[in-house]
């Protein structure tokens, strides 16, 4: 198994400041993945967290408002920019172990903005 | 890539019931997995399924996957309240989530 701890695990932010939510894994994992989750909503893909190049956006998600990271094997991040009150979620990660299809998931960021 | 559907949405059985969710796509799924999301917590993954027809079982938990690979289900025999939570089906070619269904248990 692999085991991610993700930071902040909650943050309060006023609208037009940005965050930056960090995933760690306590082991090297082939892909990375980023996820956004409304209360009582199903998960939403973001991206995909590419090591050593640009994240692999899915449509409706641009780097310019969630610029992303990944600079090793076992860590990530997520910044959300100029934020506004739509994008209170829960950030989630997640990771996939070379030659393995179970992504494992980090506990999650619950953003509120204000 | 498409979203799977999933339903019903929500499921609210007493315990010792049981309970089905259905996951269907309009094209060939090469796999599927599903999750399970407890209340407050973060998805955990439950099985995948590859063949076309299979079956697994999992204690109390049996996951079939259709001969055309097209739709998938999970079923709980005699649901406890440990059962609670939301069960997704994913799309392991796109990784997107089905919308989930919510189960909860009245003891």
């Amino acid at each position: 198994s692999a085991v991610i701890s993700q930071k902040p695990s909650r943050d309060i932010c006023q609208r037009g400041t940005s965050l930056t939510i960090q995933c760690q894994v306590d082991s090297q994992v082939t892909m990375m993945f980023w996820y956004r989750q409304q209360p009582g909503q199903s998960l939403t893909l973001i991206a995909t967290a590419n090591q050593g190049s640009e994240a692999t956006y899915e449509s409706g998600f641009v780097i310019d408002k969630f610029p992303i990271s990944r600079p090793n094997l076992t860590f990530s991040t997520l910044t959300v920019s100029n934020m506004s009150p739509e994008d209170s979620s829960i950030y989630l990660c997640s990771a996939l172990r070379q030659g393995g299809s179970m992504q494992y998931f980090g506990p999650g960021t619950r953003l509120t903005v204000t | 890539g498409q979203q799977v559907m999933q339903i019903p949405q929500y499921q609210h059985v007493q315990e010792g019931e049981d309970f089905t969710t259905y996951c269907n796509s309009s094209t060939t799924l090469s796999n599927i997995q599903w999750y399970k999301q407890r209340p407050g917590g973060h998805p955990v993954f439950l099985i995948q399924l590859v063949k076309s027809g299979e079956v697994k079982k999992q204690k109390r938990l049996t996951f079939q996957f259709g001969e055309a690979k097209k739709n998938s289900s999970l079923h709980i025999t005699a649901t406890q309240t440990t059962d609670v939570g939301t069960y997704f089906c994913v799309n392991n070619n796109d990784m997107r989530f089905g919308a989930g269904t919510r189960l909860t248990v009245k003891p």
